[in-house]
């Protein structure tokens, strides 16, 4: 059974960190890109970053870009986000999400976690 | 950046309903678009991915279609664990920017 498993969240107050972490199982995790989605309180789902499976290929949301950098260790079958100067509109819900590829060349996003929340506030 | 956006905002069904909601796309996307479902206080669930292939597992009253920038999704005969909000997402450029919902809910 695949499960991501986020963790790492928390209270930070702003221009702080914190490092978000998404623990894999089920599957190969090495063999799959994977991105970090939020939601805001009572708000949607907003891409954050991507990373391809051999970590070669890296993307950002403009709101974040230059704050927050997305890792992987396949080794550790884990997922990470370090989230630098945090800002008040950083507070949310924030998920890792297996990105999947069909044969027509269609990416989704398969399997979310249960998500971890981030409150930026002092 | 390719904007999404969806109609209605939000809309009031019965069970047994037939339910359709759109989504466009600021640039054409072909066929990659994909359309998640999400219940208060869970993750999103995969319900259609390249417009119309239904993701395993998923009810066959859940159907996708349309191409380019406008796209439809169908819910045949509405259930009680269909109530919900729905979010489009395209995957054609590399930011998967995702459409601001459809809250169905009980009329």
């Amino acid at each position: 059974e695949v499960q991501l498993v986020e963790s790492g969240g928390g209270l930070v107050q702003p221009g702080g960190s914190l490092r978000l972490s998404c623990a894999a199982s089920g599957f190969t995790f090495s063999s799959y890109s994977m991105n970090w989605v939020r939601q805001a309180p009572g708000k949607g789902l907003e891409w954050v970053s991507y990373i391809s499976s051999s970590s070669s290929t890296i993307y950002y949301a403009d709101s974040v870009k230059g704050r927050f950098t997305i890792s992987r260790d396949n080794a550790k079958n884990s997922l990470y986000l370090q989230m630098n100067s945090l800002r008040d509109e950083d507070t949310a819900v924030y998920y890792c999400a297996r990105e999947n590829l069909d044969s027509s060349g269609s990416h989704y996003f398969d399997y979310w976690g249960q998500g971890t929340l981030v409150t930026v506030s002092s | 950046d390719i904007q999404m956006t969806q109609s209605p905002s939000s809309l009031s069904a019965s069970v047994g309903d037939r339910v359709t909601i759109t989504c466009r796309a600021s640039q054409s996307i072909s066929s990659y678009l994909n359309w998640y479902q999400q219940k208060p206080g869970k993750a999103p669930k995969l319900l259609i991915y390249a417009a119309s292939s239904l993701q395993s597992g998923v009810p066959s009253r859940f159907s996708g279609s349309g191409s380019g920038t406008d796209f439809t999704l169908t819910i045949s005969s509405l259930q009680p664990e269909d109530f919900a909000t729905y979010y489009c997402q395209q995957s054609y450029s590399t930011y998967f920017t995702f459409g601001p919902g459809t809250k169905v809910d009980i009329k």
